[in-house]
């Protein structure tokens, strides 16, 4: 079976601090791992998703993760806040060579201050 | 280059009636996927369809239950309301054979409330 679990359910930041949001998965098999950011009253936009290869993987927003297996974590950064960033990111895993059926984490909402 | 659009964006229902929310893919997609997003919650995968086939379900019961016509386009059915099944109702289209890894495009969500 698989699980995501992400630290914080709210993060805040300044503009132009670092932003990391944390995701930890269990997997019984090689993981696709995903970041998903969701604006007030509309549907979930792909960030970024690992599947195999390099485990630094670059987003849209300039956002990045990094794959480590060792740690079962896929954290979520961004060098520097805007304010547009403030939204609902979601984690979410699903298992290679199986159904593929994503689980998703419960989110974590990013606060954005001046 | 037409998004995935999901109709009504609103639904009131009373406990006990049937509900069909619907949802257009994004243009060439085969496969279409439907979650339900409870608030303050995860999306939770309900089912996918594969070209007219359901490809894959998660612990939903036989009450939600879908389509997928020729033109891809897809409705999710909820009979027997249930107070917990108030919640944001998504649909994700995506490209390819199976679509179920591929990066799948959401629509804006159905928000639903049972009285």
């Amino acid at each position: 079976a698989q699980s995501v679990t992400q630290l914080g359910s709210h993060v805040s930041v300044s503009e132009g601090a670092l932003v990391l949001l944390r995701c930890n998965y269990s997997s019984s098999v090689p993981p696709y791992l995903f970041w998903y950011v969701q604006y007030p009253n509309q549907g979930l936009q792909l960030l970024l998703k690992y599947t195999t290869g390099a485990t630094l993987v670059k987003g849209i927003n300039g956002f990045e993760a990094e794959f480590k297996k060792s740690e079962t974590s896929f954290h979520l950064t961004k060098p520097s806040a805007h304010m547009s960033d403030a939204a609902e990111y979601f984690c979410a895993v699903s298992e290679s060579g199986g159904s593929y059926i994503p689980t998703f984490g419960r989110g974590t909402s990013l606060i954005v201050h001046p | 280059e037409t998004g995935v659009t999901q109709s009504p964006t609103h639904l009131i229902k009373t406990r006990g009636q049937q509900v069909t929310l619907r949802c257009s893919s994004q243009s060439g997609h085969n496969t279409v996927s439907w979650y339900q997003q409870a608030l303050g919650q995860g999306p939770q995968f309900i089912f996918q369809y594969y070209r007219e086939e359901e490809n894959g379900r998660g612990n939903f019961p036989p009450r939600f239950s879908g389509l997928q016509f020729p033109n891809y386009s897809s409705e999710l059915n909820v009979n027997a309301l249930e107070l917990d099944d108030s919640a944001l109702y998504l649909c994700a289209s995506s490209p390819g054979t199976s679509g179920r890894w591929e990066t799948q495009y959401f629509g804006p969500g159905t928000r639903l409330l049972v009285l």
